[in-house]
């Protein structure tokens, strides 16, 4: 079992749509969790941090559930310039970060 | 802009080879990594400096040298590369999870 699971997609959604990714992780001991943005040629960037009680940047909310060790980003009112693809990434402790494949989103006009 | 500045952008080298990459970021961040990407895949990890000291190295060939000569600079010294270590590979520095990224070195191995 990967480290960190998500589903590669692609989402082809409209502007305007809401739209949802998840994030599973199978170490437990998994210390903290993040969201980042990577564009096509370009390096990553961090999207937002992931808390237990959940947060909200703007259009962008980040769940986590350690019972169910999953994580989740949900975007709202998706516009062109969301697309990109989406990385989970996975605090494993010890500055030992552990991406996962990530999820493409395409939002189109 | 990015605060972490890695050179050269684009390098080609062939198998018999030794060259370096560089990077370079004055955030005062004192952990620095290597990452490993290629195309359509997510960014593996290869080394972490904390505090100018290697504590991670995830198994890496030695045939990719990292050297951290001060808490700004780290190098990664290539020699003898395999075509398939073609990749792009990224630099970063931060808190754990929340990290900078460079551009990337992108190299290819003829």
């Amino acid at each position: 079992r990967k480290e960190v699971e998500q589903d590669p997609g692609p989402f082809n959604v409209p502007e305007g749509a809401t739209v949802a990714f998840n994030c599973t992780y199978s170490n437990s001991a998994s210390q903290s969790f993040f969201w980042y943005r990577q564009d096509c040629r370009k390096e990553p960037k961090l999207l937002m941090s992931v808390y237990s009680s959940g947060n909200e940047d703007g259009r962008f909310t980040a769940q986590l559930n350690r019972a169910s060790q999953y994580i989740s980003l949900l975007i709202r009112d998706s516009k062109l310039s969301d697309s990109a693809t989406y990385l989970c990434v996975v605090n494993m402790g010890g500055n030992k970060l552990v991406f996962g494949a990530g999820t493409i989103l395409r939002v189109k006009s | 802009d990015t605060e972490v500045t890695q050179t050269p952008k684009h390098l080609v080298m062939g198998m018999t080879n030794k060259k370096s990459l560089k990077c370079e970021q004055h955030m005062g961040h004192r952990a620095m990594y290597w990452y490993k990407q290629k195309a359509k895949k997510p960014p593996e990890l290869m080394f972490v400096y904390s505090y100018e000291k290697l504590s991670i190295n995830e198994s890496v060939p030695s045939r990719f040298s990292p050297e951290c000569p001060n808490s700004s600079l780290l190098n990664l010294h290539l020699h003898a590369l395999q075509p398939e270590d073609s990749a792009l590979y990224l630099c970063a520095t931060g808190a754990p999870g929340e990290l900078f990224f460079g551009e990337g070195s992108r190299l290819t191995v003829l």
